[in-house]
């Protein structure tokens, strides 16, 4: 029973490049979040995934990231022309479909991005 | 404007002894609390939650506590043990068929002394 995964672990670009991060959800879970977070900071949210919808991205900047999850294949989230306030930890949560009244959330391992 | 607020960065413990962990919140939309523990380099596990038609839900060595009118809930655990020290994030959602996006506070870091 594999956790959520992700990957790269560690993934380092330099300012202009494209930066791809990939997440592939627990079994049977169909909805995923992306969280960033900062030095010393809590985790923020950045978009809400289902299988080929988004739902919910308001914590997206809204130039150079992108977000999808589709039908086959893991949810990528993709920067494009990272700059170094871009680099973080990004991670990826899971949850099952159709739960009431609140749902655990299971977080990947993360992928640290360091922009140079 | 920071919804889920943890007061203190840091707390120490004698092992054996109880750790009490705070977080309040200002949404009163909130309807459902959870709380992650956080080792260096590993993604958040989940520890124990409460939904805000209860004030207590216990498991194990956790308990977590829920004020709605103070707006405020706290993790004990009891004992501590050294495992505990991590960082513990309270986290909050918006009840929306359940599967809504969480507000995190920004931790605080627990050291469990031997």
């Amino acid at each position: 029973n594999a956790g959520v995964m992700q990957n790269p672990r560690h993934l380092v670009r330099r300012r202009g490049q494209e930066a791809r991060l990939r997440c592939s959800p627990m079994k049977g879970h169909s909805h995923v979040y992306w969280y960033r977070q900062l030095p010393e900071e809590g985790l923020k949210f950045m978009v809400y995934l289902q299988k080929e919808n988004i739902i919910d991205e308001s914590g997206m900047p809204k130039e150079r990231f992108s977000a999808e999850f589709p039908k086959e294949g893991p949810s990528i989230l993709r920067i494009q022309q990272v700059v170094r306030g871009d680099s973080a930890a990004y991670f990826c949560a899971s949850s099952p479909p159709g739960v009431t009244g609140g749902s655990e959330q299971y977080f990947g391992p993360g992928t640290r991005l360091t922009v140079t | 404007d920071q919804q889920v607020k943890q007061n203190s960065p840091s707390l120490s413990v004698q092992e054996g002894r109880i750790s009490i962990l705070n977080c309040d919140y200002t949404n009163s939309m909130f309807d459902y609390f959870l709380w992650y523990k956080k080792y260096p380099a590993e993604g958040p596990t989940f520890l124990i939650s409460i939904s805000s038609i209860k004030d207590k839900n216990e498991d194990g060595r956790f308990t977590v506590f829920l004020n709605k009118s103070a707006k405020h809930l706290s993790l004990h655990i009891v004992p501590s043990q050294p495992g505990d020290s991590a960082v513990y994030f309270c986290a909050a959602s918006t009840p929306n068929s359940g599967n809504t996006p969480l507000v995190f506070g920004k931790g605080t870091r627990l050291s469990v002394i031997a």
